[in-house]
Formats: C-alpha cells, structure tokens, sequence
C-alpha cells in the first residue's frame, strides 16, 4: 500500500484559497486517491476523490499531475468552518481498508 | 435516516474487564469497518465486514472481536480490556456496488478509556 506524506499544519485566512499537497511516490496502477476530512470529536468525512487530472465537487478540487506521484487538494475561500484535519489517502478504487496518515490540521483565522 | 449510529459515546473500563462497542447502519450498507484513532494519530482499521456472516481482520485486531449477524449491525467486543486500548473507536459503513464510490461514513464515535 502507497504511503502518503502531507504537511504536519497550515494555517490560512477566510477567504484565502488553501491548497495542501501530498505526496505518494508509489502509487500503484489501480490506486485511486481520495480525501478525507475530520473535525474534532467528529468521524472522518469524505470529500473528493480522483485517479488523474482534474476533479471538482461542490467543496474541492483535486489535481493530479501525469506522474500521479502527488496531489493537491484545493479549497476555495476557506472560512472558519474548515478548521480541521484533511488525510489524504492511496488505495483501490473500492477499497476494503483506508489506510490514514497523520493528517495536515488546517487552522483558520478571521 | 440516521446514518451510522455508535453506543455509548463514551465509557470507562476497568482492566480486565469486558464490553461491547455498538455501530447500526440504516443505509443498507453491505460493508462496514471500525477503526480506532490514537491522540493525534491517524485512524488505524481493527476489523471489517462486507456482509453479515462475513468478517476479517484488519491492522490492528488483537484484543477485539466482532461478529455480524445482520447487515445493519457491526459490535465490537473488547474481551479484557487494557490500558493501551484507551482510544476513540469509530464505526464505518461502505456501499459495496461495483462502480459506486461515495466513500466511507463515518460515525461520531466512542472514546473509551480504560484505568
């Protein structure tokens, strides 16, 4: 299974567009990566998920280059309500076990 | 719909003592999983199932048990509780139809500590 390395932290402004990078070198063909966010005392909660290129929802976007050895995740106008940690994620499509890594816990400031 | 509902939220074991972590899905879900999470930790996957009767371990099972008797019910059962099992237990359940993917959901969780 691909290991993912993100920032421990970011702090960002509302407003601001944030975009947290992570890293998975050994991706593998049939790996999809995906997104989660947590907020505190809360489970984890999906947000996006991609194979390649560009994906946009109603909450982020996801980019991935050709090489598909990292990916950003883009927020676009934060706002306090963001605060939180964001996983990213490598495995199978449908996979049966999520592999999490710390995390990059995104603080947002008025 | 309630979506995936944990009991209790929290709790207070003695060592050596035993219990059961509840999760109920109301989505029809066929799989579901639970995952404890260690202070600023990543979730760590314990077991799962993709459908009653069905059951594996995960990265971390020693010291728990599960069973799954219907679709809508997952328990967790901690035979003898330790003080290294002190974590916030959370219950996942997954659509399993080929080509959907709405990722996992998540419940709020149970944060068990154990003295």
């Amino acid at each position: 299974l691909a290991k993912t390395t993100q920032p421990i932290s970011m702090d960002s402004y509302e407003g601001q567009e944030v975009n947290i990078t992570c890293s998975h070198n050994n991706i593998a063909t049939n790996d999809y990566i995906t997104w989660y966010q947590q907020f505190p005392s809360q489970g984890p909660r999906f947000i996006i998920q991609g194979y390649k290129t560009k994906v946009t929802n109603e909450v982020a976007s996801l980019f991935i280059p050709a090489d598909r050895k990292s990916s950003t995740l883009s927020l676009p106008r934060v706002s306090l309500s963001d605060t939180a940690v964001y996983y990213c994620l490598v495995g199978a499509y449908n996979t049966d076990k999520l592999i999490f890594g710390t995390g990059t816990r995104l603080q947002v400031f008025p | 719909n309630a979506g995936v509902t944990q009991t209790p939220k929290f709790q207070v074991l003695k060592t050596g003592q035993s219990m059961t972590l509840q999760c109920a899905q109301d989505m029809n879900h066929e799989y579901m999983s639970w995952y404890r999470q260690d202070p600023g930790m990543g979730l760590r996957l314990i077991h799962y199932s993709v459908g009653a009767g069905i059951t594996d371990q995960g990265e971390v099972p020693n010291g728990y048990n599960v069973s799954r008797s219907t679709t809508e019910d997952f328990p967790l059962r901690l035979l003898s509780a330790a003080p290294s099992q002190t974590s916030v237990y959370f219950c996942a359940s997954k659509e399993w139809r080929l080509g959907s993917n709405y990722g996992y959901t998540f419940g709020s969780g149970t944060r068990l500590t154990v003295v």
